[in-house]
């Protein structure tokens, strides 16, 4: 089955820990995302990859990184969570890229991870 | 970034009704998508619009994207209570695409 697979689904810590939330595909897209799910305003973009090894921030990369060493996997890391960081997380993949004209094929996510930062 | 306003921002109906929604930007955008989410799933895809002026069905579901480019309504007949979610536009321009708020939908049986 087509997935997006998000890890852990939910997560508590507490500020200044730093931690991980795994996110993998197994549909061989180049495109992978990560997007923060706040009431009110949406998903905003945190960080995106086009490939292995290329990374560009999103609307809201601060304090965030992430790495894409390889092109089924797109951890997002948070180095010293804070808890303006509590959020819904949302990782995302697609082929080719967003432009959803190309080849029809639709942005996929992943079912979340919720994170509080205490 | 880029901004797109969503409204309304929740929506509590009756089941039957038809509802709109809908999303405006100062920007323009190349393609107009429409999404669901379910509770504790990510978004799925409902409709995505190419061309100004297109109108696009899917089944109860109809989506225009606006003339200007600039915004695009999304109108769902006859809700049913499955129907309740939240609905977010998103505008695609060049490798960003920005999400609006969401519309909250709850249907009353």
């Amino acid at each position: 089955e087509a997935q997006v697979t998000q890890n852990p689904r939910y997560l508590i810590t507490v500020t200044g820990k730093k931690l991980t939330v795994t996110c993998s595909q197994n549909m061989n897209h180049e495109y992978m995302s990560w997007y923060r799910q706040d009431p009110g305003l949406g998903l905003r973009q945190i960080y995106y990859s086009m490939n292995v090894e290329v990374t560009d921030k999103g609307d809201v990369p601060e304090g965030y990184k992430v790495s894409r060493k390889e092109k089924r996997n797109f951890p997002l890391i948070l180095e010293s969570p804070s808890p303006n960081q509590t959020s819904l997380y949302f990782c995302a993949s697609r082929s080719r890229g967003p432009g959803h004209q190309t080849n029809n094929s639709p942005l996929h996510f992943g079912n979340g991870t919720r994170l509080t930062v205490t | 970034g880029q901004q797109l306003n969503q409204s309304p921002q929740s929506m509590f109906i009756q089941e039957g009704e038809d509802v709109s929604m809908n999303c405006t930007s100062s920007s323009i955008f190349n393609t107009w998508l429409w999404y669901k989410q379910d509770p504790g799933e990510g978004p799925v895809l409902l409709i995505a619009l190419y061309k100004a002026g297109e109108l696009t069905s899917n089944g109860r579901l109809t989506a225009q994207f606006g003339i200007t480019r600039k915004d695009s309504f999304l109108n769902i007949s006859a809700s049913i209570p499955s129907d309740v979610g939240i609905y977010f536009c998103a505008g695609l321009a060049g490798n960003m695409l920005t999400f609006g708020g969401g519309t909250r939908l709850m249907v009353k049986p």
